[in-house]
């Protein structure tokens, strides 16, 4: 299957600051982008669809102001965790298709811990 | 909406042993269903998709089976192995490009030496 690669695999960082996590797909051009995040022993939950050029679709309940999805080219999207707090700790996972694979790919995740 | 489950949450076997996990989707009209493995602190690793049009896709030791009509997948794993032992994790994929994945909780296998 495809490649897809999350960077970094850990942070940590100070609350108040903010985080940027890049996904990248290696090895094929990703249309669509999805970000997830997920908490001890839960499923993954979708955060935002996005498309290569255009605005991220957020999921109802994800504030994108704190979430910043940028889709600037067709192997990169990058996850901006504006003034992150405590609760944002959590693992976020990328994936990414298009309409030609037409499945998801998923990268290895990221695990942010906020102090 | 749709809703996934996948019961028991969690399952430990002994070495050896033939077993099924169960998933159950609520909205039959899926594009696809999709079973992952996920290794603790890990990202997912697809293992099996199966089209609606599909009744069961195999690899290896695995097997997955799909009854769209009664919303219900199975995976079932031959000759359990303790490298087994991780999450897996069924998702769902409604009609429609890019559409989203709809997951399960997943069910943590525990495969016992």
């Amino acid at each position: 299957g495809a490649v897809v690669s999350q960077h970094p695999s850990r942070v940590i960082c100070k609350s108040g600051t903010s985080v940027k996590i890049e996904c990248r797909s290696l090895d094929f051009q990703a249309t669509t982008m999805f970000w997830y995040r997920q908490f001890p022993k839960q499923s993954l939950m979708l955060m935002a669809t996005s498309n290569e050029g255009s605005k991220a679709t957020y999921e109802q309940g994800v504030e994108k102001d704190k979430f910043l999805i940028n889709h600037a080219s067709l192997t990169l999207s990058t996850l901006t965790v504006t003034s992150a707090h405590p609760e944002d700790s959590s693992f976020y996972i990328c994936s990414a298709s298009n309409l030609i694979v037409y499945e998801q790919y998923f990268g290895p995740g990221t695990r942010l811990t906020v102090t | 909406k749709q809703e996934v489950t996948q019961i028991p949450a969690a399952l430990s076997v002994p070495e050896g042993e033939n077993l099924v996990l169960n998933c159950s989707f609520t909205d039959s009209a899926i594009y696809n269903l999709q079973w992952f493995r996920q290794d603790p602190g890990k990202g997912l690793t697809s293992l099996l998709l199966i089209q609606s049009s599909q009744r069961e896709q195999t690899s290896g030791r695995l097997n997955a089976s799909l009854d769209k009509s009664s919303g219900r997948s199975t995976l079932y794993i031959a000759a359990s192995q303790p490298g087994d032992s991780a999450t897996y994790l069924c998702a769902v994929r409604p009609i429609g490009a890019n559409s989203k994945l709809t997951f399960g909780k997943g069910i943590t296998l525990s495969v016992r030496p």
